[in-house]
């Protein structure tokens, strides 16, 4: 079963840096996701596709402070120079088979 | 610039059909590079995906839902439509329209974008 896991929630302070961390079901190793940003009060905002070698492709005119990497099972999401606006809902995607599936979405607090 | 709303009743009694429509504006709903989806935020939870649609009328739903679910096209008013039926309270939740990428021409399944979301209340 196609399932992505990630941690409820994540802190970081200003300025400083934060990777948070997606993993895939055993099995899909192999699959590209996506991770999509949802801040308060609004709908989600497609970041980037990110494959199994970590390459990734972001959408436009998202910062360069925002980059993706890969490795086994696990999807990561790095954001530096951490801004107050980083404060959201963050969730990782992926597909497959007709199917769609969330991760359940880690919660950034900017300190 | 592709944009995306979701329109319909905002509030829905128990056991009735709750039906929402997505507009799509700035790009043709007829694309063979995209599908058009249905996904939910059900309070303080994540992420759900309902249904997705093709302009040709292919359909994929959640098996989960998928009983109760279904996603129609209307090429000619560039809309797409979501039925759920027999709903219950569990059902209450911000609704999302989306553009689905499509895996086979695009190499990816990401939704980009999505619209604002509607909240759909179930009471009676």
């Amino acid at each position: 079963q196609l399932v992505l896991t990630q941690s409820p929630s994540a802190s970081a302070s200003l300025g400083a840096s934060v990777k948070l961390t997606c993993t895939l079901s055993s099995g899909h190793s192999n699959y590209a996701i996506a991770w999509h940003q949802q801040q308060p009060e609004k709908g989600p905002r497609y970041l980037m596709k990110l494959n199994s070698d970590g390459s990734h492709s972001k959408a436009d005119g998202i910062p360069d402070r925002f980059s993706g990497s890969s490795s086994g099972a696990e999807r990561y999401l790095t954001i530096s120079s951490l801004q107050s606006e980083d404060e959201a809902d963050y969730y990782c995607q992926t597909w497959g088979f007709g199917i769609q599936v969330f991760g359940g979405g880690t919660k950034l607090t900017v300190l | 610039q592709l944009q995306l709303q979701e329109s319909g009743p905002g509030l829905v009694k128990p056991s009735e059909t709750l039906s929402l429509t997505c507009t799509v504006s700035g790009g043709s709903i007829s694309s063979s590079l995209y599908y058009w989806g249905w996904l939910r935020q059900p309070p303080g939870k994540g992420l759900e995906w309902i249904g997705t649609i093709y302009y040709s009328g292919s359909t994929n739903y959640n098996p989960s839902l998928k009983s109760r679910v279904t996603v129609s096209v209307d090429t000619s008013k560039n809309q797409f439509s979501l039925k759920l039926r027999s709903v219950t309270a569990a059902d209450t939740a911000v609704y999302f329209c989306a553009r689905e990428a499509n895996i086979a021409m695009t190499g990816t399944g990401a939704f980009d974008p999505w619209g604002q979301g509607t909240q759909v209340t179930v009471s009676s």
